[in-house]
């Protein structure tokens, strides 16, 4: 995998529907993955930084998990509600500072 | 309150005429970055900077130049703004690239229309 790619590029759940995406990267350089929520009209929101292969981290209902030697992330909301619908992003940094984002997944939660 | 700002918020200009773009943070962070949104598309990184005097290029430099002469300040210029750089542009900033408490905060944006 040469780019940063997200999986899949959209998707609408019902509330209360727990829901996963993907971020694959290349495992080559890697130094750090980051997760961004997304709102329109508003800036990228920091969810985490992960940098440790099984890294696991939580925040309320939304947890990521990190894979460096297969070069892929997952990102679960648990029992997703309106407020969740946004488009989450990941990017890829090397130790050099160099940022890479994937195209983002954009999530729709109908109440 | 902690936060990265950028001016303007929206800017309307000429073809040719250079323009600056200002990002300044007030967290002492070493690492800054620029960033420009395009419809369909992830965000790409222009420049970056790893610290004072320190700056890099990111995927799609051509046609824009930084300074980071001070740690809070990292401006954007725009020599001869083309149109092809009509744009979301974002700014962040971080303590660095890959500590693990080391989140990014990203500017409110500045939608860029080159005519």
């Amino acid at each position: 995998i040469l780019n940063v790619e997200q999986s899949p590029q959209s998707l609408h759940v019902q509330e209360g529907d727990s829901t996963n995406f993907t971020c694959s990267f290349p495992s080559s350089n890697f130094y750090a993955l980051h997760w961004y929520r997304w709102e329109t009209a508003k800036s990228p929101e920091a969810l985490f930084v992960m940098t440790l292969n099984g890294d696991e981290k939580k925040k309320g209902r939304i947890s990521a998990t990190l894979n460096t030697k297969e070069g892929y992330s997952y990102l679960y909301i648990k029992g997703s509600q309106p407020e969740d619908s946004a488009t989450y992003l990941c990017a890829s940094n090397t130790n050099a500072g160099k940022s890479t984002f994937g195209d983002g997944t954009t999530l729709t939660v109908k109440p | 309150e902690a936060q990265v700002t950028q001016n303007p918020r929206y800017l309307i200009t000429v073809t040719g005429k250079k323009l600056t773009v200002t990002c300044s943070q007030n967290m002492n962070h070493e690492y800054m970055s620029w960033y420009r949104q395009d419809p369909g598309l992830g965000l790409r990184q222009i420049y970056y900077s790893m610290n004072v005097e320190v700056t890099d290029k990111g995927d799609v430099p051509e046609g824009y130049k930084v300074s980071r002469k001070e740690k809070r300040n990292f401006p954007l210029i725009l020599e001869s703004p083309s149109p092809n750089q009509t744009s979301l542009y974002f700014c962040a900033s971080s303590w660095s690239v890959g500590a693990t408490n080391t989140e990014a905060f990203f500017g409110q944006g500045t939608r860029l229309t080159v005519v």
